[in-house]
């Protein structure tokens, strides 16, 4: 169970066009949904926070007009990096907790690679 | 920034255990400490998570000391697929009922046949 998977898997995009990410929780029902980056040989970072419903939370620094979070549903969140550039290229994950969990662990998706020409 | 600190680097013999330290001496006494690892280009993965009591599932052990300011993490027979970045976080309350990971820079695990 508590599985989480994310589309696609890796993406290529010219820069200046947008690129949406899909996360989904297949077999739990997902109240809030994290969003993190990770550049190479670095740790995650967290950019925002999205309960289903609500508008996301965004992490200090992190530009909430160029990353658009959107969580309609308890199954799935989105996220849109609108007109990237290269420096936008990174590893993104998201992550799903129920809130049911004893201690509302996170569940977290395989990532989705970008990478802006 | 993350409470926790841990050393950049470990080798682990294959069949041995690995012992995998962490220090969070500013943890408050409702904090939980959680372990997750990440295999090159995966997403992490969840593996123990402890208040104060030692705890063991399938993958691991988690021994806290009983200051909590430190702990370590227990695999008592390592494999090669174990080979991977261990973040040892402290889940921070962010509101309500959201929690959040800060993941700090983990210790990379590298088993050795």
């Amino acid at each position: 169970g508590a599985v989480v998977s994310q589309h696609p898997s890796w993406v290529i995009c010219k820069s200046g066009t947008s690129v949406k990410i899909e996360c989904r929780s297949l077999d739990f029902q997902a109240t809030t949904m994290f969003w993190y980056r990770q550049f190479p040989k670095q740790s995650l970072m967290l950019m925002a926070t999205s309960n289903e419903g609500s508008k996301a939370t965004y992490e200090q620094g992190v530009e909430k007009d160029k990353f658009l979070i959107n969580h309609a549903s308890l199954t799935l969140s989105t996220l849109t990096v609108t007109s990237a550039h290269p420096e936008d290229s990174s590893f993104y994950i998201c992550s799903a907790s129920s809130g049911q969990a004893t201690y509302n662990e996170q569940f977290f998706g395989p990532g989705t690679r970008l990478t802006v020409l | 920034d993350a409470k926790t600190t841990q050393p950049p680097s470990m080798d682990c013999a294959e069949g041995r255990a690995a012992n995998l330290p962490c220090n969070h001496s500013t943890i408050s006494g409702n904090e939980y400490v959680y372990w997750y690892r990440q295999i090159h280009s995966q997403g992490p993965q969840y593996i123990i998570h402890g208040l104060k009591n030692n705890e063991t599932n399938e993958m691991a052990s988690l021994i806290i000391t009983e200051d909590r300011k430190s702990s370590t993490l227990i695999l008592p027979h390592a494999t090669l697929r174990d080979t991977a970045v261990y973040y040892c976080i402290v889940r921070v309350n962010s509101g309500g009922s959201n929690y959040k990971l800060t993941f700090g820079k983990g210790t990379l695990l590298t088993v050795n046949p």
